[in-house]
């Protein structure tokens, strides 16, 4: 079936220190988004990406489209306490007819002071 | 601020029962996405609309439905809910008919089910 991988699961990192999380999927895409969900709250759309190879920056926030269009990295540079959260990658899988949104599994960050 | 509106923000109710969640998309967006987010199944696709047609389901319960109007918000309505059925909705909207470009959250409604 289709599987969208996310790693890791969680990162306790120190401030200042940059973070790096990935996806892979077992089908190709031709879109990935990363999204930001803070407690209690909505997912935030950081960055999307459209292309293979594709690298896109958002301030301290970088993505990149795998080449073999099956994966996407996140790096975060410099981390500060306002990145903690659950960060998502999601592509298209089909469903049904369509295709729809798929969210991975999320990694959840902690940065530590 | 997504600029889509999600109501009730939370909601408690006893297994049985049926609950109306309400969703504002964004100005201008015809695409509403329901989404179902609960710790063991993370972010779950439910169903989609499209300028009041349906779209696109995904593992959407049959106990579950929604609809969209013509002033384009969008319903998900809950029944014979169980214990199971506990988490956080989220609906999402975006401008494009098709499923897999950028949408944009709600705050999310947390149903509670005793």
């Amino acid at each position: 079936g289709q599987q969208l991988n996310q790693s890791p699961q969680s990162m306790f990192i120190q401030e200042g220190e940059d973070v790096s999380m990935n996806c892979t999927s077992s089908s190709i895409f031709n879109t990935w988004l990363w999204y930001k969900q803070d407690p209690g709250e909505g997912p935030v759309l950081l960055i999307a990406l459209y292309k293979a190879g594709e690298l896109t920056s958002n301030g301290r926030l970088t993505a990149q489209f795998g080449i073999t269009r099956k994966d996407s990295f996140l790096n975060i540079s410099a981390s500060i306490p306002s990145d903690v959260g659950i960060y998502f990658c999601a592509g298209p899988f089909q469903s049904g007819s369509a295709r729809q949104l798929t969210f991975g599994s999320g990694t959840q960050l902690t940065v530590l002071p | 601020d997504s600029g889509v509106t999600q109501t009730p923000k939370h909601l408690i109710t006893a297994t049985g029962q049926r609950v109306t969640l309400r969703c504002s998309p964004r100005s201008g967006d015809l695409s509403v996405y329901w989404y179902q987010q609960s710790l063991d199944q993370g972010l779950q696709f439910l169903i989609q609309y499209y300028n009041g047609e349906e779209r696109a389901k995904g593992n959407i319960l049959e106990r579950f439905s929604a609809q969209q109007f013509p002033d384009l918000h969008s319903e998900l309505n809950l029944s014979s809910l169980e214990l199971g059925d506990s988490a956080l909705y989220f609906c999402a909207s975006s401008a494009s008919i098709r499923g897999d470009t950028e949408a944009f959250f709600g705050q999310g409604t947390r149903l509670t089910v005793v």
